[in-house]
């Protein structure tokens, strides 16, 4: 069965480095996502991309955050200058279509941990 | 995206149907209403969705009130497995697939 694939599993940087978050997603899907849960708390969106270019994005998406899928198969999120507060699990998920008629597809995750 | 609401747990016994209720009183016509879970820290697993009628597949089955104001998820032989974060999020009209999750209800299967 096809499944969203997420690297690395675990990421602990510095905070002020800038850290790439990986996702292969599945072959066919069109469009993407990224998510974070911080610890204990809610799944929340981020954003989701479409066409090469973002179709929506949440407050959380600010301009420390962009996403870009540099080949066919590769979707990243990267964070310029990661802070304490960015330490939360990260998950890439796809679709076929954006909403109603098919699901989101979610990778395992990346868990970024801030120091 | 219209506001739901779950109950925080529900326990269920090994092999006994699961059902989990949700509120969703302002949905509007073209939301549907969408059941993830989430076991441990796994990422979220699409359960099913539906808009007004009842739908069923090899996972549970979903049951939309005719004025579509709540549902019910329904796992009919639940097991250990099924233990989890169950989140019921309604989604559609301009939202590009964005998923709007609450805190969902936790699912404890026992022996």
């Amino acid at each position: 069965e096809p499944e969203v694939t997420q690297t690395p599993s675990h990421q602990v940087t510095q905070m002020g480095q800038e850290v790439i978050l990986r996702c292969v997603p599945i072959s066919n899907h069109l469009y993407f996502y990224w998510y974070r849960q911080i610890l204990g708390q809610k799944v929340e969106f981020l954003v989701s991309f479409y066409n090469n270019e973002i179709s929506e994005k949440s407050e959380i998406f600010d301009d420390q955050f962009s996403v870009e899928r540099p080949d066919g198969s590769n979707f990243t999120l990267k964070i310029r200058s990661t802070k304490l507060e960015d330490s939360a699990m990260y998950f890439c998920a796809s679709s076929d279509y954006p909403h109603s008629y098919n699901e989101q597809f979610f990778g395992p995750g990346t868990r970024l941990t801030v120091l | 995206d219209a506001k739901t609401t779950q109950p925080t747990s529900m326990d269920c016994a090994e092999g006994r149907a699961a059902n989990l209720p949700c509120n969703h009183s302002t949905i509007s016509g073209n939301e549907y209403v969408y059941w993830y879970r989430q076991i441990h820290s796994q990422g979220p697993q699409y359960i099913i969705h539906g808009l007004k009628n009842n739908e069923t597949n090899e996972m549970a089955s979903l049951i939309i009130t005719e004025d579509r104001k709540s549902s019910t998820l329904i796992l009919p032989h639940a097991t250990l497995r099924d233990t989890a974060v169950y989140y019921c999020i309604v989604s559609g009209g301009t939202s590009y697939g964005k998923l709007t999750f609450g805190q969902g209800t936790i699912l404890t299967v026992h022996p």
